[in-house]
């Protein structure tokens, strides 16, 4: 099993530009999550879904905008970048909640933007 | 709101030195408790976790945390680190009623000297 892949690692974006990344899982797993990481914050969630078709936001939404039409892909787009959305994102899916499972996440290598 | 603070941002050991890094949390309700490890260049992976049961969780690499529920704590201990434990250290929540966020603190950078 690949778990979670994430691509491009690195790239380099000009004020205004557009991409998207992308995210998919093997696991079979519903849930999928975007985070951001910058030094000292920790780890921002940006968008969640609960399964294929529903998504919903995070703590830091704007900006950003996810789809989810099948279950193993969750590709987040940048609209406009901006330097703000200068960041390190993760890619993480985990299993439904049930009795027996604890939320925990699997995630991705992660994804190195610049905006510039 | 919810929220996750760890109580240090940087710490420096020598090898063989005990490890204790502090995790406070804010939800009052019941909840999933996790450890996350960094290494440098890598992806965020599980260290340990708190479900139900003992309130003392072992995970890999002898890293231990504890449970307090009415310090609302789930402090992270290793009793020898080694240089191979260099890595940042999250600190994570999941409140466990209905909600499908995992809450981050600011992580812990540890840094082992050999």
């Amino acid at each position: 099993n690949a778990g979670v892949t994430q691509t491009p690692k690195f790239r380099i974006l000009k004020i205004g530009q557009s991409m998207t990344l992308q995210c998919t899982q093997d696991m079979n797993h519903n849930y999928m999550y975007w985070y951001r990481q910058d030094p000292g914050m920790g780890l921002k969630l940006i968008y969640y879904s609960v399964g294929a078709g529903i998504t919903d936001k995070g703590e830091v939404p704007n900006g950003y905008n996810v789809s989810r039409s099948t279950t193993e892909d969750f590709p987040l787009r940048l609209e406009l970048a901006a330097p703000s959305q200068t960041s390190v994102y993760f890619c993480a899916s985990s299993y439904s909640l049930g009795a027996t499972n604890t939320g925990e996440l699997f995630f991705g290598e992660g994804s190195r933007l610049t905006v510039l | 709101a919810q929220s996750v603070s760890q109580h240090n941002h940087h710490v420096i050991l020598s090898e063989a030195a005990s490890l204790e890094l502090g995790c406070n949390y804010s939800y009052g309700g019941t909840v999933n408790l996790f450890w996350y490890v960094q290494y440098p260049g890598q992806h965020l992976q599980l260290l340990l976790k708190y479900f139900s049961g003992d309130p003392l969780v072992k995970g890999i690499k002898g890293f231990e945390a504890e449970f307090i529920k009415s310090k609302f704590s789930f402090n992270l201990r290793k009793p020898s680190v080694q240089w191979s434990d260099t890595a940042e250290y999250f600190c994570a929540v999941r409140p466990n009623t209905g909600g499908f966020k995992t809450i981050f603190g600011a992580g812990t950078r540890l840094f082992v000297k050999a």
